[in-house]
């Protein structure tokens, strides 16, 4: 049963222009969302939170909207650098830090 | 500051040993998590330990346990170990425990088993 959705496995974009990393969730009960992201033979890196009070919070590059009737979150960086190329993982909680964590999209930054 | 820290870097094991894996948390944070990611998924929750206290647990056999000491560094305990144990052993520290906030993660342990 995945409470957390990562669609798409992978992404291509080219530098400079928009990455646009989707996530879909199920469990109603989830009250924070968050980004992050992981390089090879490294842990996970937080990136971007939203509380699900909210429908968006920026942070420099990084954008993640919330739209909670679809259950879907997004992760938008503006603009895309080739060092954003790593894989991203959304992740959900339920009051307390259980975080349940979607499979992956890897995002590659052309240059 | 230093960040999380996991020890060791990465182990090797046989099938019916047992591991003990150790985790140092960012200064100030008392809420330690362990989670276990294997190849092509994402992390998936253990446990979490707030002030000496088992918060929450996982779907994962009674073969793990784990344990936070009063200097709120934590040790993963995995008995019996079989070959679907191999994976990157993942912990995380936040700064509370009774709302979801953001967790840092360590570097992680690759434990393989034979």
């Amino acid at each position: 049963d995945q409470q957390v959705k990562q669609n798409s496995p992978s992404l291509s974009v080219q530098e400079g222009r928009i990455s646009i990393l989707n996530c879909d969730y199920t469990n109603s009960m989830f009250d924070y969302f968050l980004w992050y992201k992981k390089y090879p033979a490294e842990g996970p890196t937080f990136l971007i939170s939203i509380s699900s009070i909210k429908d968006k919070n920026e942070d420099g590059r990084f954008t993640v909207f919330l739209n909670k009737s679809a259950k879907h979150l997004s992760l938008h960086i503006v603009p895309s650098q080739p060092g954003d190329s790593a894989v991203y993982f959304c992740a959900a909680g339920e009051y307390g830090n259980k975080l349940v964590f979607g499979a992956g999209t890897i995002l590659r930054v052309k240059s | 500051d230093a960040g999380v820290t996991q020890s060791p870097t990465h182990l090797i094991k046989t099938r019916g040993q047992h591991v003990t894996l150790r985790c140092s948390p960012i200064s100030g944070h008392k809420s330690v998590s362990w989670y276990q990611q294997v190849l092509g998924q994402g992390p998936q929750f253990i446990f979490q330990y707030y002030e000496k206290e088992e918060r929450g647990r996982g779907n994962f056999p009674d073969r793990f346990s784990a344990r936070q000491f009063p200097n709120y560094s934590s040790e993963l305990n995995v008995n019996a170990l079989l070959l679907g144990d191999s994976a990157l052993y993942l912990c995380a520290s936040s700064s509370t425990s009774g709302r979801t906030s953001e967790q840092f993660f360590g570097p992680g342990t690759r434990l393989t088993v034979l």
